[in-house]
């Protein structure tokens, strides 16, 4: 089984400010870890991956995760937020069972960034 | 090259109809994904499929169905609709069938059940 938790539903922050949004998981299979970013009525964009090398992962527009095990957490942080950040972000686990393999969300976080 | 394409992107049915949803990965990937939004249960699996063959089902009534072709395409079918199926479905694809590299998203259908 595995799960995900969003700690904060939404985040709001201003523009040049950090961002830090908040994810803890748990699974029973060795996770592949995930953020995605959904924009108002578009799809889930894949903002950064963690496959077990790094624990440190750097993604797309300056978005960087680290990947703690002993904390179970992934939390996604960006030094300097601007205007086109804001978005829900889902924080994401993979596991694959030795037959099939599943992504289970969390509950995402809503990024506001203000002026 | 070309994204994971779900069509159509919107959709009106009317309660007890049934729906057919459809999506092409990207090309050469053979694992496809369906997931169900909703602004009250958030994003929930459907069923994951591989060359073909259904691997995992999500926690939802027969009513949902799917299946994949032999060039990977895959049809999510809804039978008997009811308000509640009303959401975003969207569809995923990967190259390994671990997915431990993540997938592609398509941009979705929003299917609205009146």
């Amino acid at each position: 089984a595995q799960s995900v938790t969003q700690l904060d539903s939404h985040v709001s922050v201003s523009e040049g400010t950090p961002v830090l949004l908040r994810c803890n998981y748990s699974s029973s299979y060795s996770p592949s870890l995930f953020w995605y970013v959904q924009h108002p009525n578009k799809g889930l964009q894949l903002l950064l991956k963690y496959t077990s090398a790094a624990t440190l992962v750097k993604g797309i527009n300056g978005f960087e995760a680290e990947f703690k095990k002993s904390e179970t957490s992934f939390h996604l942080t960006k030094p300097s937020a601007h205007m086109s950040d804001a978005a829900e972000y889902f924080c994401v686990v993979s596991a694959y069972t030795g037959t099939a393999s599943k992504l289970t969300f969390g509950t995402g976080t809503r990024l506001q960034v203000t002026l | 090259k070309a994204g994971v394409t779900q069509t159509p992107r919107y959709l009106i049915k009317t309660r007890g109809q049934q729906v057919t949803l459809s999506c092409s990965p990207i090309s050469g990937h053979r694992s496809v994904s369906w997931y169900q939004q909703t602004p009250g249960q958030g994003l929930q699996f459907l069923f994951e499929y591989f060359s073909e063959t259904q691997r995992n089902k999500g926690n939802f009534p027969g009513r949902f169905s799917g299946r994949q072709f032999s060039n990977s395409r895959s049809e999510m079918n809804v039978s008997t609709l009811e308000l509640g199926d009303s959401a975003l479905y969207l569809c995923a694809s990967s190259l390994e069938a671990t997915g431990g590299n993540g997938y592609t998203f398509g941009s979705g259908t929003r299917l609205t059940v009146v």
